[in-house]
């Protein structure tokens, strides 16, 4: 059973251009989770999807971020117009259907290291 | 979600075992008491979960006492691949909507030869 994919491990983005990251669930997990991890920081919370909606996007910033988990297909991170401040590493996590294991066991994949040039 | 207090660093030998304590004095009843790994350059990964009592499993132990307040996560006879940030989070999210985790500052471990 692989696990939580994330491409691609390492992005670099000049100022002002746009950065997509994706995110494959492990198979059978219906809910995804964005967390970022600034240098020298912990991991912070951004968003929580399930298929095709958006359960809570608390930790989002208001504006150039956006998350999606379409029906098929991998979840996306995007980041529009980038600025330095967003170099972070990137990490998905997803969780089973509820009525399975108990949600805050996540399972989160490798990251995607961005940096903003 | 409670609020979680743990040492920001801890040294060991290898062989060692390593005991890391984690407060936790306004958990609720509901509360969960979870334990993540993370290595460096690599997302968390789970350790182990637990109620009240002691839980086991072939990577840790982790021990609660009965007003919970506190929990110990015990690595036995740890190596130099133990080396890692180790976080505590206190919580019970099938009742709380999100489902976020909430990670503070973790323990970073060193292992030293």
């Amino acid at each position: 059973n692989a696990g939580v994919m994330q491409n691609p491990r390492h992005l670099v983005r000049r100022r002002g251009q746009e950065a997509r990251l994706r995110c494959s669930p492990m198979k059978g997990h219906s809910h995804v989770y964005w967390y970022r991890q600034l240098p020298e920081e912990g991991l912070k919370f951004m968003v929580y999807l399930q298929k095709e909606n958006i359960i809570d996007e608390s930790g989002m910033p208001k504006e150039r971020f956006s998350a999606e988990f379409p029906k098929e297909g991998p979840s996306i991170l995007r980041i529009q117009q980038v600025v330095r401040g967003d170099s972070a590493a990137y990490f998905c996590a997803s969780s089973p259907p509820f009525g399975t294991e108990r949600t805050d066991t996540q399972y989160f994949g490798p990251g995607t290291r961005l940096t903003v040039l | 979600l409670a609020k979680t207090t743990q040492p920001i660093s801890m040294d060991s030998y290898e062989g060692q075992e390593v005991n890391i304590t984690c407060s936790h004095n306004n958990i609720a009843t509901n509360d969960y008491i979870t334990w993540y790994q993370q290595f460096p350059s690599q997302g968390p990964r789970f350790i182990i979960q637990g109620y009240k009592t002691k839980v086991t499993n072939e990577v840790a132990s982790l021990f609660i006492p009965a007003d919970r307040k506190s929990s110990t996560l015990s690595l036995p006879r740890v190596s130099l691949s133990d080396t890692a940030v180790y976080y505590c989070l206190v919580g019970d999210l099938i009742y709380n909507q999100g489902g976020k985790l909430i990670f503070g500052q973790g323990t970073e471990l060193s292992v030293k030869p």
